[in-house]
């Protein structure tokens, strides 16, 4: 069993709609990041959380510590958001553990 | 900053040969990983550095890997021989507080 489990696996939508990806892990953490690849294969960061919220752009991720749950929103989302949105925990030990990935496409 | 820079960008290279694939990561930063990408696996920790020193390398699939860091500024990650299921993107990625990754190396072994 993956010690982080993202849902859903398979995500459409179309353009300007309100995209959430769920992410569960197992045990306490220091840090969950949330990562998105492009088509292309290139890996960004986008946030990294340990209580709370952030926001960047039309991006917002939760977390809620006690129910061991992350959350990442895409608002008015577009074409350009297509890409696969990674789950990354970091149980105190300095390495991370992925999730297994959400694939959004987003059509005009 | 140029960012966590990797070479070669794509490989591709006849089984039972060596491939040297490489990182260097953003200054600063102390912690260093290797992972590796497949469909059927997703994205897999090999190996992470801290402060130049292995920590952790019970992720790496057999003893054909291996990975050196001599300094903070350089790593690679070899594999002698190479098979054709040792095919995937492999990453590299370096910390200090958040995690920045390459863009990748697409190693095709046929």
């Amino acid at each position: 069993k993956n010690e982080v489990e993202q849902s859903p696996q398979n995500l459409t939508a179309q353009e300007g709609e309100f995209i959430t990806i769920n992410c569960s892990y197992s045990v306490g953490i220091s840090a969950l990041h949330w990562l998105q690849q492009h088509p292309g294969g290139g890996i960004v960061s986008l946030f990294m959380l340990s209580s709370g919220k952030k926001k960047h752009g039309r991006l917002i991720a939760t977390i809620n510590i006690q129910e061991k749950h992350s959350s990442l929103h895409i608002t008015a989302s577009h074409p350009r958001d297509s890409a696969v949105y990674i789950c990354a925990v970091d149980y105190n030990t300095d390495k991370l553990i992925f999730g297994t990935g959400t694939r959004l496409q987003v059509f005009p | 900053d140029a960012g966590v820079i990797q070479s070669p960008r794509h490989e591709v290279t006849e089984m039972g040969q060596e491939v040297t694939l490489r990182c260097k990561p953003i200054s600063g930063h102390n912690s260093l990983f290797w992972y590796r990408q497949t469909m059927m696996r997703g994205l897999e920790l090999l190996i992470y550095f801290n402060n130049n020193v292995p920590i952790d390398d019970s992720g790496m699939p057999e003893d054909r890997f291996s990975a050196k860091m001599p300094n903070a500024s350089f790593s690679t990650l070899k594999i002698q021989p190479s098979e054709p299921r040792d095919s995937a993107v492999y990453f590299c990625a370096s910390s200090l507080d958040r995690a920045f990754f390459g863009q990748g190396t697409r190693l095709t072994v046929v």
